[in-house]
């Protein structure tokens, strides 16, 4: 089946710099990959996703970018600011599977220091 | 549109003790999901419905784990017995379909197993 590695674990940066988790994924056939954000006691939010026939997305301060022939992709956050701060998941949809469930990463701590 | 809601958002119980956590997707999502989520990692996929029809439930542990989804709309997973290592946050999730895009997860029940 799919496997979603996720790197760094942790990851601390000055508010105004730039954040970059990266992800790679096993399965070539995957051909979604969203990104979650999570604060602390709640539920993961999507913020961010990209499908396997796009290179790379980009909303305001976030984007991502797809590297299918590396099969990795990657979340970057520009201009960081505190509210950033959260753990974020990355996640790539398994077409192996009976209907494409999705599988995650083991979670970026992001920590954006004011 | 209202989210997915779960329910208890907390619960303790003592080791062979039985639990069940209720989940009502959004309206008009075909597909359900319950994830859980131990402290630290990613959302693992425990089972998925499309409707009332289990699609996978290839890592449910099925000696002590039961999910069901009648009527096609909302969902109950039970634990029985449970272990220690069940401490975890179940996350229920539903998409319009199993392949066209992110999840919307629930809050999620935090289960502690004492």
């Amino acid at each position: 089946g799919e496997n979603v590695e996720q790197h760094p674990s942790t990851l601390s940066v000055q508010e105004g710099d730039s954040a970059v988790i990266k992800c790679t994924y096993s399965d070539s056939a995957s051909n979604y990959f969203p990104w979650y954000k999570q604060e602390l006691g709640k539920r993961p939010q999507l913020i961010i996703d990209i499908r396997s026939n796009v290179g790379e997305k980009k909303d305001q301060r976030i984007a991502v970018t797809l590297n299918k022939t590396a099969k990795h992709f990657s979340l970057h956050i520009t201009e960081t600011q505190p509210e950033d701060s959260a753990v974020y998941f990355c996640a790539a949809r398994w077409v192996g599977g009976s209907q494409g469930n999705l599988i995650f990463g083991k979670g970026t701590k992001l920590s954006v220091k004011p | 549109e209202a989210g997915v809601a779960q329910s208890p958002r907390y619960k303790i119980i003592e080791k062979r003790q039985s639990v069940a956590f209720w989940c009502n997707p959004i309206s008009g999502h075909a597909t359900l999901y319950w994830y859980q989520q131990i402290l630290g990692q990613g959302p693992k996929l425990l089972i998925q419905f499309q409707n009332n029809g289990v699609v996978d439930d290839s890592q449910l542990p099925k000696d002590r784990f039961s999910a069901e989804r009648l009527k096609g709309v909302d969902s109950t997973l039970k634990i029985q017995p449970a272990k220690l290592e069940d401490s975890a946050v179940y996350l229920c999730a539903s998409s319009l379909t199993g392949t066209g895009g992110g999840y919307t997860f629930g809050s999620g029940t935090r289960l502690t197993v004492v």
